[in-house]
């Protein structure tokens, strides 16, 4: 059963600060999602990592995917308030499209 | 981008009756479509992986009775909660996938808000 962890839980950063999201899973996967959901809102897409190695950018957040250490990190890059927000990695379960999510991980980026 | 939509957004029912959720892909062909529930402050659980033409796959401790999966074409598919209570009232957040080409995305609905009276 593929178990995903994420950490922080919670992070409280201050604009201009830096800061990386861990993202572990227990079992093989083909792919790995980040998504992001504000308060009481459904999940937009931020990244889908194919491979290992891959590395993707989108403004100030990076997400990398190390398939054999079953890691992926989001790196959030000079923080702004408007990426608070709650973000979510999910992994694919074996060959299949089904996804497990991890707790999330609820930013608050302070003035 | 694609696009998944879902109606309601909201419905408040009383506890004993169904309620029927509904979800779309606006601009694609989705031969599969999962069903997740939210419950306030936790992550998404996947309910169900809803598939055209054929019976729904149930994730473990969900009842299939109760939550009753339909997908009719390959842009529907619906949830129907049988007999809610108050527990059941979540958010309840449907995705679907092309299922061809390259793009691997799964793209979700904006969501419906039950609340169980």
């Amino acid at each position: 059963e593929l178990k995903v962890e994420q950490n922080p839980l919670f992070l409280s950063m201050q604009e201009g600060k830096n800061y990386t999201i861990y993202c572990n899973y227990s079992t093989t996967s083909d792919r790995l999602y980040w998504y992001r959901q504000d308060p009481g809102k459904s999940l937009e897409s931020l990244f889908v990592l194919l491979s290992n190695g891959a590395v993707k950018q989108e403004g100030r957040l990076m997400a990398s995917l190390d398939t054999k250490a079953r890691l992926s990190t989001l790196h959030i890059t000079a923080a702004v308030h408007d990426l608070s927000a709650t973000y979510f990695c999910a992994p694919s379960q074996g060959g299949s499209e089904k996804l497990v999510f991890g707790k999330g991980t609820k930013l608050t980026v302070n003035p | 981008g694609a696009v998944v939509s879902q109606h309601p957004s909201r419905v408040i029912c009383k506890s004993g009756t169904s309620v029927k959720i509904e979800c779309r892909s606006l601009d694609f062909q989705a031969t599969t479509m999962f069903w997740y529930r939210q419950f306030p402050k936790q992550s998404l659980m996947l309910m169900a992986t809803s598939n055209e033409g054929s019976k729904a796959t149930y994730e473990q401790g969900v009842e299939k009775d109760k939550f009753l999966i339909n997908h009719a074409s390959l842009t529907l598919s619906t949830l129907t909660v049988t007999s809610a209570h108050p527990e059941d009232s979540s958010f309840y957040i449907c995705s679907a996938t092309p299922g061809s080409g390259s793009s691997y995305e799964q793209y979700f609905g904006p969501g419906t808000r039950l609340t169980v009276t």
